[in-house]
């Protein structure tokens, strides 16, 4: 079945540090990927997605790329600020008829100054 | 803002009580789904509604029942609550505006049964 697979936490860095959260993921079909962000006491926000092979989504200064053959979705960004402090999630749509999302289990990030 | 809101935001009951929880949408969207966040899992699909009067289980649905009689409601209702089921619930809508099947999500409610 589909599920996901996201880089356990929690991730702590400096500000203005290279920050990487690997999520692969296993499906049939081609799903949409996504990452969401949950900051404290908050719902889920999308913060980027990706609906096919090679397309990078990209949101605030993060990027995604969709790779199908490595069946992964990392998220990046280039210099974190104190502000991206929160739970990110990894999350597929699966390609049933519910189209529900199967999450990663969040990764936890604090930024430090 | 997808315009998702849910009620209560906390409750605290007791075992073997039972609890409904809300989530009422704006935007006349047609699919709406119930989640569960727990610690190390993420979240977890417990119903789903693709139209008025027409829901189906998720996978973690035993439990809990859900009902739908208007369009902008989807509600969530636990006949007797256990310890297990403390846990934040979220509530979700799907775009139909894009290709990605995007899915936006109330404020959570957060349920500790006792």
């Amino acid at each position: 079945g589909d599920s996901v697979t996201q880089m356990e936490g929690p991730v702590t860095l400096s500000e203005e540090a290279f920050l990487t959260i690997n999520c692969t993921y296993t499906a049939t079909g081609y799903p949409s990927l996504f990452w969401y962000v949950q900051y404290p006491g908050e719902g889920l926000q999308l913060l980027l997605k990706a609906t096919k092979a090679d397309d990078k989504g990209s949101n605030k200064g993060f990027e995604a790329t969709y790779r199908k053959e490595t069946t992964s979705f990392h998220l990046e960004k280039g210099s974190v600020q104190v502000s991206d402090s929160a739970v990110y999630f990894c999350a597929l749509s699966s390609q049933t008829g519910a189209n529900n999302l199967f999450f990663g289990t969040g990764t936890r990030l604090t930024v430090i100054p | 803002d997808a315009g998702i809101t849910q009620s209560p935001r906390h409750k605290v009951t007791e075992t073997g009580t039972p609890v409904t929880l809300r989530c009422h949408q704006t935007e006349n969207h047609r699919y709406m789904y119930w989640y569960r966040q727990d610690p190390g899992h993420g979240l977890r699909l417990i119903h789903y509604s693709y139209g008025v009067k027409d829901t189906d289980k998720g996978e973690v649905s035993d439990g809990y029942s859900v009902s739908r009689s208007k369009t902008e409601d989807f509600l969530l209702t636990l006949e007797s609550a256990t310890s297990s089921q403390t846990s934040v619930y979220f509530c979700a809508i799907r775009s139909a505006a894009g290709a990605a099947n995007e899915q936006f999500f109330g404020p959570g409610t957060r349920l500790t049964v006792l």
